[in-house]
């Protein structure tokens, strides 16, 4: 089983449509979590972090289930400019290395 | 604004030789750390670094070598370069408190 696992799409969708990703990861004992985005050919930036009482950064909505060890990630009113890979990370569980795990990434385009 | 720059954005070897890929960070960080990513696989750590001199290995180090001689210079090194290298490679920094990584431009290199 890989350690984080995304589906990698593609998610097609119309502009102004709701769209969501969820993730899943197997290391019970991760305790941070994060969404980056990665556009074609440039290096992957943090999009937001992922709290465990859930977050919202305007249009973008993370949630933490801990329970089902499942990482969602819910843009509303999707803009061309969305169009990109959604990478879901979550750490290693601390330890000595503390080493953040990349899922492979959804890739989401957004049509005018 | 944080800023890890890599030496090359294309660099193109043939087989054998060697080959260094430099990364450098202006924030200060402790950490720094070596991904290649190919399409399918995501990211996969090669080498990290807690602190100067030091390196620790991630899950693909075979075929690689790092140095760390200075705390904002992290090196990646090919001691003889082979086809299957042919990849994008993302050098990382962060610090040893915060769990985000930024990330450089990446280095797309092709081995013939």
């Amino acid at each position: 089983r890989k350690e984080v696992e995304q589906d990698p799409g593609p998610f097609n969708v119309p502009e102004g449509a709701t769209v969501a990703f969820n993730c899943t990861y197997s290391n019970s004992a991760s305790q941070s979590f994060f969404w980056y985005r990665q556009d074609c050919r440039k290096e992957p930036k943090l999009l937001m972090s992922v709290y465990s009482s859930g977050n919202e950064d305007g249009r973008f909505t993370a949630q933490l289930n801990r329970a089902s060890q499942y990482i969602s990630l819910l843009i509303r009113d999707s803009k061309l400019s969305d169009s990109a890979t959604y990478l879901c990370v979550v750490n290693d569980g601390g330890g000595a290395t503390n080493k953040l795990i990349f899922g492979t990434g959804t890739l989401l385009a957004v049509q005018p | 604004d944080v800023k890890v720059t890599q030496s090359s954005r294309y660099l193109v070897k043939r087989t054998g030789e060697k080959v260094f890929l430099e990364c450098v960070q202006d924030m200060d960080h402790e950490n720094m750390f070596w991904y290649r990513q190919d399409p399918g696989l995501g990211l996969r750590l090669i080498y990290f670094s807690y602190d100067v001199k030091m390196k620790e290995k991630g899950d693909i180090p075979e075929g690689y070598s790092v140095s760390r001689e200075k705390k904002e210079r992290f090196s990646l090194i090919l001691e003889s370069a082979s086809t299957n290298q042919t990849s994008m490679y993302l050098c990382a920094s962060r610090t040893e408190t915060y769990n985000e990584q930024f990330f450089g431009p990446g280095t797309r290199l092709t081995v013939l």
